[in-house]
């Protein structure tokens, strides 16, 4: 049962323009997203939060809306760069702390 | 402060050895993780620490896998003895209870191969 899905293995998208990356869960009980980047040979790194007590954060280029309703959550990405390619997860967590489950990722290439 | 650390950076063994991964967190941190990354099945988290102390193991495949995590700078996790299908890219994380938990900073993970 996968409660964090990304459908969308793969993303192209120009320099510039905006990358939208999209997950989606099922688990009522997530209040805690996270969005997390991942280049090849390394970690996955830390990107962005949101809680469920808000719809939208920001973080320079970086924007996470969070829709609770549809359970749905999105990372837009304004204006992509060629450094941005790389593999996206998101995770959702309940807000007692406890594990993280990550979506399946979603590969995105910029264009220059 | 240098990140999280794992060693070593692959490990290819036979079939039927014992493996050992290691992991230093960040210091200061108290939340550990051990994740697992496969093509099937993505990053799924194996077992986490506080305070040294395993709190959730639900996702360790089975016996064959150990891990400790004697003090609050060094864990091991064991696989005993090694299968093909264990190998995969392992990742140790780490994060800090005071930022909420939420945040984890992983190390840049052990290839593992089994053969």
């Amino acid at each position: 049962d996968q409660q964090v899905k990304q459908n969308s293995p793969s993303l192209s998208v120009q320099e510039g323009r905006i990358s939208i990356l999209n997950c989606d869960y099922t688990n009522s009980m997530f209040d805690y997203f996270l969005w997390y980047k991942k280049y090849p040979a390394e970690g996955p790194t830390f990107l962005i939060s949101i809680s469920s007590i808000k719809d939208k954060n920001e973080d320079g280029r970086f924007t996470v809306f969070l829709n609770k309703s549809a359970k749905h959550l999105s990372l837009h990405i304004v204006p992509s760069q060629p450094g941005d390619s790389a593999v996206y997860f998101c995770a959702a967590s309940p807000l007692s702390y406890g594990k993280l489950t990550f979506g399946q990722g979603t590969i995105l290439t910029v264009h220059p | 402060d240098a990140g999280v650390i794992q060693s070593p950076r692959h490990e290819v063994t036979e079939m039927g050895q014992e493996v050992t991964l290691r992991c230093k967190p960040i210091s200061g941190h108290d939340y550990l993780f051990w994740y697992r990354q496969t093509m099937m099945r993505g990053l799924e988290l194996l077992i986490y620490f506080n305070n040294n102390v395993p709190i959730d193991d639900s996702g360790m495949p089975e016996d064959r896998f150990s891990a400790k995590m004697p003090n609050a700078s060094f864990s091991t996790l064991k696989i005993q003895p090694s299968e093909p299908r264990d190998s995969a890219v392992y990742f140790c994380a780490s994060s800090f209870s005071g930022r909420g938990a939420y945040e984890q900073y992983f190390g840049p993970g052990t290839r593992l191969t089994v053969t």
